[in-house]
């Protein structure tokens, strides 16, 4: 299968702090960005997404920042709290490929109380 | 709305078997995609449907398949089960599929023994 981003990473913050999730991206072409939080024994849920035209976009406690030129995706999550704490995904998709999504290999977040 | 949903949530199946699996979009939903998520491979893409219509398939063997009715619904068979096809296989749906925001069902794990 095909697969974006690196290898499952862990991360670990204290309960407050800002959390930064990084994602590396691998088609160019690639014009829409979604971030997914899976916690156990669920689906993913969506948290944000960014369009290609776009460089940084905000939600609630949430930025996630676009740089087409290294293709790179991150996603901020402001006073991280215990909740946070799940599998997040960086998902791509291109008109070119007929927005077939392709999801990467996920980062875990733990927060610590 | 009601969300996503799939049955059955778990199954157990030997190899050689068959089996189906179901999921029903979100009202008004006309995309269903299908993902794979192993420890190993993470979330991979399956197919999407559209319209009854395969639009897009991802790079597995033919022993999985799908079909979408005309309500949206959708289904998924595979076809003489291994033992690596043991996975989580989440369903999601979105209105059009273009780069949209694409909401996840619960999932089906899938053990075969």
């Amino acid at each position: 299968g095909e697969s974006v981003g690196l290898h499952l990473p862990t991360l670990s913050v204290q309960e407050g702090d800002n959390s930064i999730i990084n994602c590396a991206y691998s088609n160019s072409a690639s014009d829409y960005f979604i971030w997914y939080k899976q916690e156990s024994g669920k689906g993913p849920q969506f948290i944000i997404d960014i369009r290609s035209n776009m460089d940084k976009r905000q939600g609630q406690r949430v930025t996630v920042l676009l740089n087409k030129t290294v293709k790179h995706l991150s996603l901020q999550i402001a006073a991280t709290q215990p909740g946070d704490s799940a599998v997040y995904f960086c998902a791509e998709s291109a008109k070119t490929s007929y927005d077939k999504v392709i999801f990467g290999p996920g980062t875990s977040l733990s927060v610590i109380p | 709305k009601a969300g996503v949903t799939q049955t059955p949530r778990y199954l157990i199946k030997t190899r050689g078997q068959q089996v189906t699996l179901s999921c029903s979009p979100i009202s008004g939903h006309r995309s269903v995609s299908w993902y794979q998520q192993t420890p190993g491979q993470g979330l991979q893409f399956l197919f999407e449907y559209f319209s009854e219509t395969q639009r897009n398939k991802g790079n597995f063997p033919g022993r999985f398949s799908g079909r979408q009715f005309s309500n949206s619904r959708s289904e998924m068979n595979v076809s003489t089960l291994e033992l690596g096809d043991s996975a989580l296989y989440l369903c999601a749906s979105s209105l059009l599929g273009r780069s949209e925001t694409q909401y996840f069902g619960p999932g089906t794990r899938l053990l075969v023994l």
